[in-house]
């Protein structure tokens, strides 16, 4: 059955950067995309961006871009994503999905969610 | 992009049908067949629904149908049980290979 599997939860200072890890199974990696989506606490989910599995194509929302860092290890069936300079706004629990490469839209299956906390 | 209209909260007894709407542009739910609703319950990840504006993935019941007229994407949950008080998002491609969530609407199950 597929599967995703993050990372543990960070805590992290103001300014740092955090990686967060995807680790699938249960499916051909290289067939489908990652999503990134996070969610503040109490509030909605954000997209955040997609990758496709071979690593070669990624989009990202554009109040992210120069921040965010999305990549895949094909060899390990994982997908990373980086976000750099943290701030406040930043604690969230962040998720990744399985989504497809046609439409880069459809998100069926995710991980657990993995807790970034961003405090001094 | 600014994100999608859902409103706050809905509630309906056991048995009975609620419809949630999600609101965008034609940038966004109107240009496109493209939405998704995912349905969270607390502290969990979300669970896909229906994606294509209306279609279901193995495993979701017939219950939940969803459709899309002009730029208003609506999920209908029909048959309303306990387990279905949650909370729920749309999403939609909003060109250039991003998308955008609505804010969610909580379902209270009287």
């Amino acid at each position: 059955q597929v599967q995703l599997e993050q990372s543990g939860a960070e805590v992290k200072k103001p300014g740092a950067s955090v990686k967060v890890s995807c680790k699938a199974s249960g499916y051909t990696f290289s067939n489908f995309g990652i999503s990134w989506v996070r969610q503040a606490p109490g509030q909605g989910l954000e997209w955040m961006g997609w990758i496709s599995g071979d690593n070669a194509n990624t989009r990202s929302a554009q109040r992210l871009q120069g921040r965010l860092i999305m990549t895949t290890d094909t060899s390990a069936s994982a997908a990373h994503m980086e976000l750099r300079s943290l701030t406040s706004d930043d604690t969230a629990v962040y998720y990744c999905a399985r989504t497809d490469t046609v439409t880069t839209v459809v998100m069926d299956f995710w991980g657990q969610g993995t807790l970034v906390t961003v405090s001094s | 992009q600014s994100a999608l209209t859902q409103p706050r909260s809905v509630s309906g007894s056991p048995g009975q049908s609620v419809t949630i709407s999600c609101t965008g542009t034609s940038r966004d739910v109107g240009g496109y067949f493209y939405v998704s609703w995912f349905q969270q319950h607390p502290g969990k990840a979300p669970k896909l629904l229906i994606y294509g504006v209306s279609k279901r993935p193995s495993g979701v019941p017939d219950r939940f149908s969803a459709s899309k007229s002009g730029s208003t994407a609506s999920l209908t949950i029909s048959g309303l049980q306990a387990g279905d008080e949650a909370e729920y998002y749309c999403c939609s491609y909003a060109g250039s290979y991003t998308l955008v969530f609505g804010g969610g609407t909580k379902l209270t199950v009287l």
